[in-house]
């Protein structure tokens, strides 16, 4: 089993639709998690960390469910540009290393 | 810009030859960080210094691979004998060396063997 996964999409929704993403991970002790973004040959950028209580920024909203293991994205609104792969990173405890989801890819269609 | 600069952005050799690759960090992170990313794939972490420890590495790091950050500032890894196996886009991060700080990356290095 991977130690985080996600479904590797692509979601194809339609510009203003809700999306959301699930990822689940392995290591229940798991202390940091974060969403990042990636276009298409580029680096990934930040997209926002994600803490226990939940967390909003703008359009975005990150879940954060330690009992089941999984966190969530989920995009209001999509814009045409928010159209790329989406990584779900985890960091478990005693390391500082991120370990990276497959990443989801979502196409928003005009 | 004071982001992760990495150099150089593309690399093109023959299976066989050696590389090397460069990671300049943000200037106050004291934490640098290597991974290797493939089509399709999420990164995978292969080693992380905090200034010029080397900390961890991964067992995807062969003993082809040696990373160094010498004065904990800027990094290299360098790959012997490349194979075409280790094509793939090397990315470099930073992050300052507290608790939850997010990792910053720079642009990578593409490499293909040839």
């Amino acid at each position: 089993r991977k130690e985080v996964e996600q479904d590797p999409g692509p979601f194809n929704v339609p510009e203003g639709a809700t999306v959301a993403f699930n990822c689940t991970y392995s290591n229940s002790a798991s202390q940091s998690f974060f969403w990042y973004r990636q276009d298409c040959r580029k680096e990934p950028k930040l997209l926002m960390s994600v803490y226990s209580s939940g967390n909003e920024d703008g359009r975005f909203t990150a879940q954060l469910n330690r009992a089941s293991q999984y966190i969530s994205l989920l995009i209001r609104d999509s814009k045409l540009s928010d159209s790329a792969t989406y990584l779900c990173v985890v960091s478990p405890s005693g390391t500082y290393k991120y370990i990276f989801g497959t990443g989801t890819r979502l196409k928003v269609l005009a | 810009d004071t982001g992760v600069s990495q150099d150089p952005r593309h690399k093109i050799t023959k299976r066989g030859q050696n590389v090397t690759f460069r990671c300049d960090p943000i200037s106050e992170h004291n934490r640098l960080y290597w991974y290797r990313q493939t089509l399709g794939q999420g990164p995978e972490f292969l080693t992380y210094f905090q200034n010029e420890a080397q900390l961890e590495k991964s067992r995807l790091l062969s003993d082809r691979f040696s990373a160094e950050r010498p004065k904990g500032s800027f990094s290299t890894l360098e790959i012997q004998r490349t194979e075409q196996g280790d094509s793939a886009m090397y990315l470099c991060a930073s992050s300052l060396a507290l608790e939850f700080q997010p990792q910053h990356f720079g642009d990578g290095t593409r490499l293909s063997i040839l």
